[in-house]
């Protein structure tokens, strides 16, 4: 199946450190989206991307659509405690055939 | 959770017996998904349904049978649970399909374990 590879795996930063995180893939993908997972709840959306290139801010966070279509990064700028948690990137196609998920970037913030 | 409800939230069940999780929304939408979450693994399809009647297989659906009789319901079936079936267990949904984008929305999981 489509692979999507997220990295990096964990971060352990100091809060009001930036944060930044990347999918790539083999195959292209016609929309991006990041999740971000608190313990015991499911995924809850953070970005959507829809446009090769497309550069989306939601506060503290910015993602971009990779011009390849390949690809897309996060960024968390000034990190909180409430930052903590499981960030996964996700790509669809097209159709409703579902998404296509990394395997999590778990971000850990040092007091 | 957006209209979503998962049942049951823990399960712990004996390898041979038949589990049946259930997913319930309340926001009319089409299109309804279950994923798996493993360790090293994230987010896996198993299967997912749009429309009434309507299914199609994920990344991972030996093991599991699906069943949408009414908009609102969207039930994932084990057969016989094996210990491989261990996971947290995702319903999500989403109204738009086809051509365009496809932004899911995911309920709060079912915790299954298989003994």
């Amino acid at each position: 199946g489509q692979q999507l590879n997220q990295s990096p795996q964990s971060m352990f930063i100091q809060e009001g450190e930036d944060v930044s995180m990347n999918c790539t893939s083999s195959s292209i993908f016609n929309t991006w989206l990041w999740y971000k997972q608190d313990p015991g709840e499911g995924p809850v959306l953070l970005i959507a991307l829809y446009k090769a290139g497309e550069l989306t801010s939601n506060g503290r966070l910015t993602a971009q659509f990779g011009i390849t279509r390949k690809d897309s990064f996060l960024n968390i700028s000034a990190s909180i405690p409430s930052d903590v948690g499981i960030y996964f990137c996700a790509g669809q196609r097209g159709g409703a055939d579902g998404l296509t998920f990394g395997k999590g970037t778990h971000l850990i913030i040092q007091p | 959770d957006a209209g979503i409800t998962q049942s049951p939230r823990h399960k712990v069940t004996e390898t041979g017996t038949p589990v049946t999780l259930r997913c319930h929304q309340t926001e009319n939408h089409r299109y309804m998904y279950w994923y798996r979450q493993d360790p090293g693994h994230g987010l896996r399809l198993i299967h997912y349904s749009y429309g009434v009647k309507d299914t199609d297989k994920g990344e991972v659906s030996d093991g599991y049978s699906v069943s949408r009789s009414k908009t609102e319901d969207f039930l994932l079936t084990l057969e016989s649970a094996t210990s491989s079936q261990t996971s947290v267990y995702f319903c999500a949904i989403s109204a738009v399909g086809g051509s365009g984008a496809n932004v899911l929305t995911f309920g709060a999981g079912s915790r299954l374990t298989v003994l």
